[in-house]
């Protein structure tokens, strides 16, 4: 597609269910991150995928959260046992190769969380 | 990656040059200099990347001094849409990128 397309746009779930969240990076985009924005904060880093390697999971906050990458293409972050401090909006990004500098990250529109 | 050090905030007459600067003064010789902004209630926005030559696109001009521990953004004729969180990064390799608290400009009509 012509961008990094997230699903859903909002979601709202009841403290301690499991929810997912979807990302389709632009094609051919092989790098593929996620980062978390809390109401009025910064952008925290999550989780980073590239091509077939082994995903750099440093930014994940606990063991609740997880993502995958299918065929090197959609990723799915999933949050177990949602708590209300999980409230924040996901943001995925892709870019064509981290190492070639050419371009930027494309960031999506986001999924804004609500945990009630 | 080499920390940056941008103001809090900025403000800006519509139609006039926004300049927006960075410190960067432990930047490595292998770390750009990364400029995205985040307008409100969207995903941050690549703007414009450079090593050590002045980079200019249709979006900005970035001029990072000859010693590399500072640079400055430059919206040649700031509109009220240029309004945001403008944030520097300097990173290297295939690191992810770490936003910090960036420079929330204001343009003022």
């Amino acid at each position: 597609g012509a961008g990094v397309s997230q699903s859903p746009s909002n979601k709202v779930t009841e403290k301690g269910k499991d929810v997912e969240l979807r990302c389709d990076p632009i094609s051919g985009h092989t790098a593929l991150y996620w980062y978390r924005q809390s109401l009025g904060q910064g952008l925290e880093f999550l989780i980073y995928f590239q091509g077939n390697s082994a995903p750099d999971k440093s930014g994940l906050p606990s063991d609740r959260f997880s993502a995958e990458r299918t065929g090197g293409s959609v990723s799915t972050l999933t949050i177990q046992r949602t708590q209300q401090e999980d409230s924040a909006v996901y943001l995925c990004a892709s870019s064509l190769s981290p190492g070639l500098r050419s371009d930027g990250y494309t960031f999506g529109s986001g999924t804004r969380l609500t945990v009630v | 990656d080499a920390k940056t050090t941008q103001p809090t905030s900025m403000d800006c007459a519509e139609g006039r040059a926004a300049n927006l600067p960075c410190n960067h003064s432990t930047i490595s010789g292998n770390e750009y200099v990364y400029w995205y902004r985040q307008i409100h209630s969207q995903g941050p926005q690549y703007i414009i990347h450079g090593l050590k030559n002045n980079e200019t696109n249709e979006m900005a001009s970035l001029i990072i001094t000859e010693d590399r521990k500072s640079s400055t953004l430059i919206l040649p004729h700031a509109t009220l849409r240029d309004t945001a969180v403008y944030y520097c990064i300097a990173l290297s390799g295939n690191t992810p990128l770490v936003f910090g608290k960036g420079t929330r400009l204001s343009v003022i009509a």
